[in-house]
């Protein structure tokens, strides 16, 4: 079976400094998904990246940056110069690769509050 | 942002009646998904859909039912409401080939009370 685990359940920073959420997962496949999805206090789930098992280069978009390590089983994410705006909780998710019909069912962490103080 | 619609937004209910929401897709995806949202548990899956009339369970399906009769849509039933169905709903949509996956697209949820 499938796990993610979030262990920071809220962190609390002040605007401009750098943070790290980090995510810790398992599974048997060799062949998977991880995802991070972003919730802001209005409710939806936002898409923020898709990384598949056979690609480890670390990842940068913007003030957004992820860390897949395999060896660790691992991908946590980075925000850096943090804004308010950055407040939400932010899921980590993971899906096995699937055959037939299955479809591709995620397992999400328990999330991570990050709250940006001004 | 993914065409993904969820009726009705907010319910308050009473314990033992049944209760329905709706997902409803523009996107024309093959997959469709009900989660539902619990503080500490993330999004955990309840039952999804790999096609017209082609269901299955997901982790947390007791109590629940789906049904797909369109494409576009896809329908959560609590044949008989409970204190525990209290959370927040989500549908999500994705459109994956064989042995790949793909993102999934959230609905903006459905908060659902049970009294």
């Amino acid at each position: 079976a499938q796990k993610v685990t979030q262990a920071q359940t809220e962190i609390s920073v002040v605007e401009k400094e750098d943070v790290t959420l980090d995510c810790v997962y398992e599974t048997r496949d060799t062949t998977y998904y991880l995802f991070w999805y972003k919730q802001p206090p209005s409710g939806e789930l936002v898409f923020l990246i898709r990384r598949n098992s056979f690609d480890e280069q670390n990842e940068i978009s913007g003030r957004y940056s992820w860390n897949f390590q395999k060896s660790t089983s691992s991908f946590n994410f980075t925000i850096t110069a943090s804004q308010v705006v950055d407040s939400a909780v932010y899921f980590c998710a993971l899906s096995e690769a699937f055959v037939n019909n299955a479809g591709n069912m995620l397992t999400f962490g328990g999330g991570t509050r990050l709250m940006v103080k001004p | 942002d993914a065409g993904i619609t969820q009726s009705p937004r907010h319910k308050v209910t009473e314990t033992g009646t049944p209760v329905t929401l709706r997902c409803h897709q523009t996107e024309n995806h093959r997959y469709m998904y009900w989660y539902r949202q619990d503080p500490g548990h993330g999004l955990r899956l309840i039952h999804y859909s790999y096609g017209v009339k082609d269901t299955d369970k997901g982790e947390v399906s007791d109590g629940y039912s789906v049904s797909r009769s369109k494409t576009e849509d896809f329908l959560l039933t609590l044949e008989s409401a409970t204190s525990s169905q209290t959370s927040v709903y989500f549908c999500a949509i994705s459109d994956q080939g064989q042995g790949i996956t793909d993102t999934q697209y959230f609905g903006p949820g459905t908060r659902l009370t049970v009294l």
